[in-house]
């Protein structure tokens, strides 16, 4: 089982529409989550993180931690033709280092 | 702040040949990461540094590599013996000793080995 998980994608969905991402991670020590974004070709850029159980918003992004179901999700919320990339989910367990999943591609279509 | 920056941006070598990577981190930044990430992948970790200490490597990291940071600030990556397995985008990250687990990247280096 692979630590952390995302679903390949893509996910496509028109603009203004929401766009759901989902992360599960196997480790219940992880401690730190992360959501990046990257642009084909580009390295990835940090967009959210979240540290509680619960929601944490900013701008368009929500972060959603449930560290019972080991889950953790990102809502993009009026979704552009602009935010589609690959979303990257990392998780902080007991070291310093990112553990990263796959990513998810992420298409939004006018 | 100005962002992490790394040099070379694109580096292509031939099979056997040694290489060598540089990353300077964002001013006041202590902590160093290296990670290396392949086509359809995310980032693997490989190794980091808190200062000029390096508190931790990949298994992933052969013998064939190396890193340091000799003064706190920035940090090389070398690639002894290169093989085509080693082609790949080379990231580094740094992050602030008040907020350690908030890394951002550089733009990094992509490797390319013949």
């Amino acid at each position: 089982q692979k630590e952390v998980e995302q679903n390949s994608g893509p996910l496509s969905v028109p603009e203004g529409a929401i766009a759901s991402l989902n992360c599960t991670y196997s480790d219940r020590g992880s401690q730190s989550f992360f959501w990046y974004r990257q642009y084909s070709g580009k390295s990835p850029e940090l967009i959210m993180f979240i540290y509680s159980n619960g929601d944490k918003e900013d701008g368009r992004f929500t972060a959603q931690l449930n560290k019972a179901s080991q889950y953790v999700s990102l809502l993009i919320r009026d979704s552009q033709p602009s935010d589609s990339a690959t979303y990257l989910c990392a998780v902080n367990v007991d070291t310093d280092k990112l553990i990263f999943g796959t990513g998810t591609r992420l298409q939004v279509f006018p | 702040d100005t962002g992490v920056s790394q040099d070379p941006r694109h580096k292509i070598t031939k099979r056997g040949q040694n290489v060598t990577f540089r990353c300077d981190p964002i001013s006041e930044h202590n902590r160093l990461y290296w990670y290396r990430q392949t086509l359809g992948q995310g980032p693997e970790f490989l190794t980091y540094f808190q200062n000029e200490a390096q508190l931790e490597k990949s298994r992933l990291l052969s013998d064939r590599f190396s890193a340091e940071r000799p003064k706190g600030s920035f940090s090389t990556l070398e690639i002894q013996r290169t093989e085509q397995g080693d082609s790949a985008m080379y990231l580094c990250a740094s992050s602030h000793r008040d907020r350690n687990y908030e890394q951002y990247f550089g733009p990094g280096t992509r490797l390319t080995v013949t």
